[in-house]
């Protein structure tokens, strides 16, 4: 049981260089989501996906874009990695939340990306 | 808008003592969840407790409790018995819409308290 699944967990690129950040869980959920993590912050949303073949911008969603054609595969890429996109990129992803709320999040490991 | 406050930079304790890291939150939202998660060094998070909006009892998890105080819009974590290994920071995290399940499960984050336990 893999649960959330994150590659690559490190890289380093070059400014104007692209990427794509691959996330894969086996736990059947509908939501997954793309966070990142800079130095001193918490996490801050980038994308989501509600399901299959949709997507949705979360508060730091410039310079990335994602897609979900797979239920179990969410994808993050940086068209023109930009310093300022150095961080820590967590993918999780969660259960329809039944009535009554409880954990359904399951956060993959991280990947650290720097930009150079 | 929601936000999630988390005014201790860094907390010191010593070993086998008890330690309150403070959380509060603002949101207009009457059903939502709190969280609190673990990052060690090593950068995993890792979920420790949960707390809906609605529950009448404060959330315990072994060595994990949360101080809900809804009125006050506070959700202190509160961990007893402190060890070494739990030296790493903390955040606490929201999720909106709980009750009706209409949030996506979106958190936002505080930005973390940095907890040093001493021998």
């Amino acid at each position: 049981n893999a649960g959330v699944t994150q590659t690559p967990k490190f890289r380093v690129l070059k400014t104007g260089q692209s990427m794509t950040l691959l996330c894969a869980q086996d736990m059947n959920h509908e939501y997954m989501y793309w966070y990142r993590q800079d130095p001193g912050m918490g996490l801050r949303l980038i994308h989501y996906s509600v399901g299959e073949g949709t997507t949705a911008k979360g508060e730091v969603p410039d310079g990335y874009n994602v897609s979900r054609l797979k239920k179990q595969n969410f994808l993050l890429g940086l068209e023109s990695a930009a310093p300022s996109q150095t961080s820590v990129y967590f993918c999780a992803s969660s259960l329809l939340i039944a009535r009554g709320g409880g954990n359904t999040i399951y956060f993959g490991e991280g990947s650290w990306l720097t930009v150079v | 808008a929601q936000k999630i406050t988390q005014t201790q930079p860094g907390m010191f304790v010593q070993e086998k003592e008890a330690v309150t890291l403070d959380c509060t939150y603002d949101t207009s939202d009457q059903s939502y969840g709190l969280f609190w998660y673990k990052q060690p060094s090593s950068g995993e998070m890792i979920f420790l407790i949960y707390q809906g909006s609605y529950d009448e009892q404060n959330a315990t998890e072994g060595r994990y409790s949360l101080n809900f105080q809804k009125a006050r819009k506070s959700a202190n974590l509160v961990i007893s018995a402190s060890q070494l290994g739990d030296s790493a920071m903390y955040f606490c995290a929201m999720r909106e819409g709980d009750a009706g399940g209409t949030s996506y499960g979106k958190l936002t984050f505080g930005q973390g308290t940095i907890l040093t336990v001493h021998p």
